[in-house]
């Protein structure tokens, strides 16, 4: 079945600078990469997705990247602010979602 | 977007005894439903696909007979966790796509049951 593997697992910044998590998947048949940010407690919610036939995608200060060939993305946070903060999981999708380990954000203010 | 209810948001049983969850998609059809576990500080894992009018899909190393769900209508799922113990205690989320071709699916407000 479907392997994603997420780092870092924890990941500190100023408040102000760029974060980045990375994620690699193994089944070539998965052609959804949604990325979720949850707070304590909470439902995951929908940050940013990309699909398999698209390299790159923006939302304001958000970004992802896909590729395809090495099967991994990663997902972009630039100009960071505390209220960033949260556990953010990865996912990849060929038949089912299936979810990276997390990693938790903490920006400083 | 769409909305998927989930109740109860929190739940606290003795060992030995058997809850139910319900999961509900409030403004669509729900053909296919999902239901993860999350345990303390992990990630989300899948237990099973619900289907309407049909039996669920279970992941492996999870039990059917233990995790019982029901799909019996277009808009309600339920996860009934039976002779719960404390190692079934977890955060357990449902999902529903907003219809069976779309990509992004829409999670519940999750429901936290603790065993004693």
């Amino acid at each position: 079945g479907e392997n994603v593997e997420q780092h870092p697992s924890t990941l500190s910044v100023q408040e102000g600078d760029s974060a980045v998590i990375k994620c690699t998947y193994s089944d070539s048949a998965s052609n959804y990469f949604p990325w979720y940010k949850q707070e304590l407690g909470k439902r995951p919610q929908l940050i940013i997705d990309i699909r398999s036939n698209v390299g790159e995608k923006k939302d304001q200060r958000i970004a992802v990247t896909l590729n395809k060939t090495a099967k991994h993305f990663s997902l972009h946070i630039t100009e960071t602010q505390p209220e960033d903060s949260a556990v953010y999981f990865c996912a990849a999708r060929a038949l089912k979602l299936t979810f990276g380990q997390g990693t938790i954000l903490t920006v400083h203010p | 977007g769409a909305v998927v209810s989930q109740h109860p948001s929190r739940v606290i049983c003795k060992s030995g005894t058997s809850v139910k969850i319900e999961c509900r998609s409030l403004d669509f059809q729900a053909t296919t439903m999902f239901w993860y576990r999350q345990f303390p500080k992990q990630s989300l894992m899948l237990m099973a696909t619900s289907n309407e009018g049909s039996k669920a899909t279970y992941e492996q190393g999870v039990e059917k007979d233990k995790f019982l769900i029901n799909h019996a209508s277009l808009t309600l799922s339920t996860l009934t966790v039976t002779s719960a113990h404390p190692e079934d205690s977890s955060f357990y989320i449902c999902s529903a796509p907003a219809n069976p071709n779309a990509d992004e699916q829409f999670f519940g407000p999750g429901t936290r049951l603790t065993v004693l």
